[in-house]
């Protein structure tokens, strides 16, 4: 089946050391999602590639940075992780931005800082 | 700025109940809406998407609709089952961005 696949479902990693979060797909969609998402809280957008252009939203902290090597992959950097970064991490893809077919997301990284 | 909001934040209900679920937005120009399922620390799982031109879809026992001019979706669930128990987000795109707009859930938990 035609998915979007997070890895690694749980990962753990100690205050201020890099930590790196992938996710691919083979839906073959040309957009791609990272959101946070906090306990009890709705996701909120990171950024996005609309193929190969990044975009940035104006509020994400600049600790966050993203890669899409292709198509199919891409992958959340968090170059010094802080206690607050503790959350869900979901990852989302959309035929174009999602106005005609919607958006699939994957099963999400827990993040937990130590 | 678009503004969607969910009520009620919870529901506790006994199996076998139909229940409905409300979702409203602030701007009635929207492209679509979604309807996603969230289980505890899981991703999200979509449900239903209606287009703007639509007034409902179906899935099994799962119906949403969409009135636009009110700005109002809801989600009817049928003959709920323990297994229903999650929470259930609705969602628009922020206008032709790409940004998916969230409200922030309705936890539903359905009692055996």
């Amino acid at each position: 089946d035609a998915m979007v696949i997070q890895n690694p479902r749980y990962q753990v990693t100690q205050f201020g050391k890099p930590v790196t979060l992938s996710c691919s797909q083979t839906l073959n969609h040309n957009v791609m999602y990272w959101y946070q998402q906090k306990s009890s809280q709705a996701p909120k957008l990171l950024f996005h590639y609309y193929d190969k252009d990044f975009n940035n939203e104006a509020d994400t902290p600049d600790n966050f940075q993203s890669r899409r090597p292709n198509t199919s992959f891409c992958f959340l950097d968090i170059r010094s992780p802080g206690l607050g970064d503790a959350a869900m991490y979901l990852c989302a893809t959309s035929r174009g931005t999602g106005t005609i077919s919607g958006y699939t997301f994957g099963s999400g990284t827990r993040l937990t800082v130590v | 700025k678009q503004e969607v909001t969910q009520i009620p934040a919870a529901l506790s209900v006994p199996e076998g109940e139909n229940l409905v679920l409300n979702c409203s937005f602030t701007d009635s120009a929207i492209y679509n809406l979604q309807w996603f399922r969230q289980d505890p620390g899981k991703g999200l799982t979509s449900l239903l998407l209606i287009q703007s031109s639509q007034r409902e879809q179906t899935s099994g026992r799962l119906n949403a609709s969409l009135d636009k001019s009110s700005g109002r979706s809801t989600l009817y669930i049928a003959a709920s089952q323990p297994g229903d128990s999650a929470t259930y987000l609705c969602a628009v795109p922020k206008g032709s961005q790409g940004n998916l707009i969230f409200g922030k859930g309705t936890k539903l938990s359905v009692k055996p």
